[in-house]
């Protein structure tokens, strides 16, 4: 599975957009984007994948560059409790999920 | 709908004790299963998979091992604790043809 950068750590004022970058500059052409979060002493939540088109759902949306070396994701509107490790990573569609470190989003009232 | 379940949610255990920790899925069949262990400050590490019942994929050579003998009840069990095997276990499920995988609560396990 390709590698992932994030930084490590990102502030975000409440009721604004949170966009959290990542670069996957290896990415194999049958790889998805997966995004997800992991509140404090809780077990991770799935978020948004994407391929190569953006993607938007509910909680999300991703934007993937198109020549797909990197993606953002934005939560349009962020709460605090949006604050949270949010993990980017890259696998095929029946790969495992092969976890970073992540960015600690903070976001503050 | 569909729900994990783990338990026990917190475990301390001496060295050299043995360990058994549960996950049971419901609302779903034949799902892939997963262990995971977050050390204290770091990512999650892939320990166990399973595809089916009586098949168990390791990940990392440890001192714990896996067990599926049900469909949806994956079992993550050590016959004596290192003090290497404190962190937060998670479990999960995903479909076969899905994208998403779902954690349950974890459990978090001290090893003193």
């Amino acid at each position: 599975d390709a590698k992932t950068t994030q930084p490590p750590s990102m502030d975000c004022a409440e009721g604004r957009a949170a966009n959290l970058p990542c670069n996957h500059s290896t990415i194999s052409g049958n790889e998805y984007v997966y995004w997800y979060r992991q509140i404090h002493s809780q077990g991770p939540q799935y978020i948004i994948h994407g391929l190569k088109n953006n993607e938007t759902n509910e909680m999300a949306s991703l934007i993937i560059t198109e020549d797909r070396k990197s993606s953002t994701l934005i939560l349009p509107h962020a709460t605090l409790r949006d604050t949270a490790v949010y993990y980017c990573i890259v696998r095929a569609r029946l790969g495992k999920l092969t976890f970073g470190q992540g960015t600690i989003l903070t976001v503050h009232p | 709908s569909q729900t994990i379940h783990q338990w026990p949610a917190t475990l301390v255990q001496p060295v050299g004790s043995p360990l058994s920790l549960e996950c049971t899925v419901e609302g779903t069949s034949n799902p892939n299963l997963y262990w995971y262990r977050q050390a204290a400050g770091r990512g999650l590490q892939l320990l166990f998979y399973s595809v089916g019942i009586g098949q168990i994929s390791s990940e990392v050579p440890q001192n714990l091992s896996a067990s599926r003998p049900q469909d949806r009840q994956f079992i993550l069990s050590s016959k004596k604790l290192l003090l290497s095997d404190s962190g937060f276990y998670l479990c999960a499920w995903a479909t076969g043809t899905g994208f998403e995988q779902y954690f349950g609560p974890g459990t978090r396990l001290t090893v003193t």
